[in-house]
């Protein structure tokens, strides 16, 4: 088992353009989340996922972005026409459908809009 | 709503000795789960410790260890022997037992730095 993993660990992009981020999560755990972490600030969750069902959204994720989970595997962030305050760090974390429920994160996508 | 308050944004601590990390949440619930997550940079985010609010027993992990005062919602990570390693963004989270997502409300981080 390798950890959740995500990809890439940077994007630069100019505004106004789309990005999609990738989080592959270990493999037996049936929980997705993401969580947007700004400079200086702890993370802020954005949305979470149950196999493949989207249960929860932050009011933080506006209609802009959007996030999948097709066959309850790999998850995918998209973020259409970027701003200038999309400019963060992207956490993706997986864990067991259990009461423990402790969170495993993985390393990150730093995004940078220009 | 719950807020998580790390009011230390920077500490330092000399390798070998013990530092304390402050935490302090708000909640009306009775029925939660705390957590301090390490940072280290450019790194993932690790589990370091975590406590159930309905145990009265604090939580250790080996050099690692809480303070955990219930009426006063505070929730701090001590570290004994502090080591090189342990060099990292610290992170106080919540997590609600009624909330079925399972989401964590986090601080806002303490740097901790260690000197040789």
């Amino acid at each position: 088992d390798t950890g959740v993993s995500q990809d890439p660990r940077h994007k630069i992009t100019k505004r106004g353009q789309n990005v999609t981020f990738r989080c592959d999560p270990i493999s037996e755990h049936n929980r997705l989340y993401w969580y947007r972490q700004t400079l200086g600030q702890g993370p802020e969750f954005l949305t979470y996922f149950q196999n493949e069902a989207q249960l929860e959204k932050s009011r933080l994720l506006s209609d802009r972005f959007s996030a999948e989970r097709p066959k309850g595997s790999f998850s995918t962030l998209e973020i259409q026409r970027t701003e200038q305050g999309d400019s963060a760090m992207y956490l993706c974390a997986s864990s067991l459908d259990v009461a423990k429920n402790i969170q495993y994160f993985g390393a990150g996508t730093r995004l940078s809009v220009l | 709503a719950q807020t998580v308050t790390q009011s230390q944004p920077e500490m330092s601590v000399q390798e070998a000795e013990t530092v304390t990390l402050s935490c302090t949440y708000d909640t009306s619930e009775s029925d939660y789960y705390l957590f301090w997550y390490k940072q280290p940079p450019s790194r993932q985010m690790i589990l370091v410790i975590r406590q159930e609010a309905y145990k009265q027993q604090n939580a250790t992990e080996n050099r690692f260890s809480v303070n955990f005062q219930k009426a006063a919602k505070s929730f701090s990570l001590k570290i004994s022997d502090s080591q090189l390693g342990d060099a990292a963004m610290y992170f106080c989270a919540y997590r609600s037992a009624w909330d079925q997502g399972g989401k964590l409300i986090f601080g806002q981080g303490t740097e901790l730095s260690v000197k040789p």
